[in-house]
């Protein structure tokens, strides 16, 4: 049962333009969600969060926006760069006050910015 | 500072062998995450460890295991392997628990099973 989904496999898009990365998930009890970046041969990175309490978050050239109504967040890059292209994976946990790390990970988005 | 570090970066191993990873987390952190990535499923949660106890267990055969020592280092086992645990192996350090704690990845362990 995949509570955390990100439909596009992939995603490519022009440099300097905006990339949107996607993501859909089932628990509506989810309190915090994340998004990571990957490069091959590397471990993911944590790039920005957002508390289910909030509708967007943004740290300089990123920004994610959740609807809750509609069990959806996404991730906007903007302006995009060629460095920015690796696996994107959103993911999301159940706090549970505090008493556990545990995130759900989606299955990724490869992002491609071509110069 | 140093990143969480795990070893060794890549192992080949038969079915029917076990094999053990280690996990050194960031200086001061307290918590450690496994996951497994294979192609298609993303990262699936394998356990956490705080302060030397298993706090939460994902949903994997009794094959996988693993420990946290007083330094807060970690391993994980897989023993009588299948082809199906070949993967890359990640593990996450934290300074606490909670998920407004940012978690920090290593470079993984690519397990090869022949």
């Amino acid at each position: 049962d995949q509570q955390v989904k990100q439909n596009s496999p992939s995603l490519s898009v022009q440099e300097g333009r905006i990339s949107i990365l996607n993501c859909d998930y089932t628990n509506s009890m989810f309190d915090y969600f994340l998004w990571y970046k990957k490069y091959p041969a590397e471990g993911p990175t944590f790039l920005i969060s957002i508390s289910s309490i909030k509708d967007k978050n943004e740290d300089g050239r990123f920004t994610v926006f959740l609807n809750k109504s509609a069990k959806h967040l996404s991730l906007h890059i903007v302006p995009s760069q060629p460095g920015d292209s690796a696996v994107y994976f959103c993911a999301a946990s159940l706090d549970y006050g505090g008493a556990t790390n545990k995130l759900i990970f989606g299955t990724g988005t490869l992002l491609a910015v071509q110069p | 500072k140093a990143g969480v570090t795990q070893t060794p970066r890549y192992l080949i191993k038969t079915r029917g062998q076990q094999v053990t990873l280690s996990c050194s987390p960031i200086s001061g952190h307290r918590s450690v995450s496994w996951y497994q990535q294979t192609p298609g499923q993303g990262l699936q949660f394998l356990f956490e460890y705080f302060s030397e106890t298993q706090r939460n267990k994902g949903n994997f055969p009794g094959r996988f295991s693993g420990r946290q020592f007083s330094n807060s280092r970690s391993e994980m086992n897989v023993s009588t392997l299948e082809l199906g645990d070949s993967a890359l192996y990640l593990c996450a350090s934290s300074l606490d628990l909670g998920s407004n704690q940012p978690q920090h990845f290593g470079d993984g362990t690519r397990l090869s099973i022949l």
